[in-house]
């Protein structure tokens, strides 16, 4: 099983679509957890971290249930410029100050 | 961003060549690190290192050497290059994992 799973995808959404991605983690004992956005050639950026209680940074909701080692991310009213590849990471207690990335989860807006 | 600079931003080297990248941060952070990334897979963790002169092997370090002797330099060696090196390298920076990791504008290596 690999550490950190997502959907690759692609979600294809017509602008002002509100589009949702899921990731799970294999190890119960992580403690980071973050969206990364990385558009074509070009790297990673940092989107927003994902804290326990949830949290929200205009357009986007990124939401944490270590229950089920699960975080998603929620993208309202969709914009061309959003079209990307979502990473979801997570950093293994284990590793110390190492992070693992998911392979990514494209999107694509249309108008 | 401006804190992280990576060396060269392409190149072309021929199989059996040693190639070294160059990864230069001015944010004084501890931690630093090389990934690569090929369709497929993803990032995978070549190697990173904790501070000066300590480094440790990622998941996919073999042909790979890396050396830290100053906070702000982090050297990629691949000692002879291969066409399975061929790849995007990124360089990472980060002060502790709970910041996240800021990323350098990336290496497009091809080993002909």
């Amino acid at each position: 099983r690999k550490e950190v799973e997502q959907d690759p995808g692609p979600f294809n959404v017509p602008e002002g679509a509100t589009v949702a991605f899921n990731c799970t983690y294999s190890n119960s004992a992580s403690q980071s957890f973050f969206w990364y956005r990385q558009d074509c050639r070009k790297e990673p950026k940092l989107l927003m971290s994902v804290y326990s209680s949830g949290n929200e940074d205009g357009r986007f909701t990124a939401q944490l249930n270590r229950a089920s080692q699960y975080i998603s991310l929620l993208i309202r009213d969709s914009k061309l410029s959003d079209s990307a590849t979502y990473l979801c990471v997570v950093n293994m207690r284990t590793d110390g100050n190492k992070l693992v990335f998911g392979a990514g989860t494209i999107l694509r807006v249309k108008s | 961003d401006a804190g992280i600079t990576q060396s060269p931003r392409h190149k072309v080297t021929e199989t059996g060549t040693p190639v070294t990248l160059r990864c230069h941060q001015t944010e004084n952070h501890r931690y630093m690190y090389w990934y690569r990334q090929d369709p497929g897979h993803g990032l995978r963790l070549i190697h990173y290192s904790y501070g000066v002169k300590d480094t440790d092997k990622g998941e996919v370090s073999d042909g790979y050497s890396v050396s830290r002797s100053k906070t702000e330099d982090f050297l990629l060696t691949l000692e002879s290059a291969t066409s399975s090196q061929t790849s995007v390298y990124f360089c990472a920076i980060s002060e502790g994992v709970a910041d996240g990791y800021t990323f350098g504008s990336g290496t497009r290596l091809t080993v002909v």
